[in-house]
């Protein structure tokens, strides 16, 4: 089974300040798709960013960029420019297995963003 | 657009009683998929649907039945339930194009309390 862990329950960032979530996974895949989801108190799940494992580019989208580093099986999310509208839980996830699969995600990063 | 909806908002309901949680999306996914979601936890996936068949049964307890009637509507059947049940049902859409590698895109979830 996959498995996806992030290790910081926590994390507090200054507002227009850059902050990065960690995670790592494990999969026996050889290409697979990693995903992060932000989820306000609303507690919609909300797409920020995914990267695909056989690009060795790095994503991005706007202040949302990945550190994707393959052979560490390291995934992190950097936010640059920090807004209280990023304030949420962000949940790192990938597909448990080959097929039409659901996602396995990590225990979550709380983010709180400080004025 | 990329909207999956999800109805009730909310459901209180007895461990005795019968209802149903629906989903809908209209962008021709052909995956839709059931996540259960505790306080504080990340999202578990209960059940996958792929061209409208039953693809993944995490082992559900039997007092939850999903439905797909047809590839844009999922039901989530519920039936004496216990108050243990009581967390955030979120449903998942994707296409099916490349398997385990598309986006789910999440409805807006049914919060569930059990009395």
């Amino acid at each position: 089974a996959q498995t996806v862990t992030q290790s910081q329950p926590e994390m507090s960032v200054q507002e227009a300040e850059t902050v990065t979530l960690s995670c790592t996974y494990d999969t026996s895949e050889s290409d697979y798709y990693l995903f992060w989801y932000k989820q306000p108190p609303s507690r919609q799940m909300i797409l920020v960013i995914r990267q695909e494992a056989y690009k060795q580019q790095n994503a991005t989208e706007n202040r949302f960029s990945v550190n994707f580093q393959k052979a560490a099986k390291s995934f992190s999310l950097k936010i640059s420019d920090s807004q209280l509208g990023d304030a949420a839980m962000y949940f790192c996830a990938q597909y448990s297995g080959g097929g039409a699969d659901g996602l396995t995600f990590g225990k979550g990063t709380h983010l709180i963003i400080q004025p | 657009d990329t909207e999956v909806t999800q109805t009730p908002k909310h459901l209180v309901m007895g461990m005795t009683n019968k209802k149903s949680l629906k989903c809908e999306q209209h962008m021709g996914h052909r995956a839709m998929y059931w996540y259960k979601q505790k306080a504080k936890k990340p999202p578990e996936l209960m059940f996958v649907y792929s061209y409208e068949k039953l693809s993944i049964n995490e082992s559900v307890p039997s007092r939850f039945s999903p439905e797909c009637p047809n590839s844009s509507l999922l039901n989530l059947h519920l039936h004496a339930l216990q108050p243990e049940d009581s967390a955030l049902y979120l449903c998942a859409s994707s296409q099916v194009r490349v398997l385990g590698t598309d986006t789910q895109y999440f409805g807006p979830g049914t919060r569930l309390t059990v009395l």
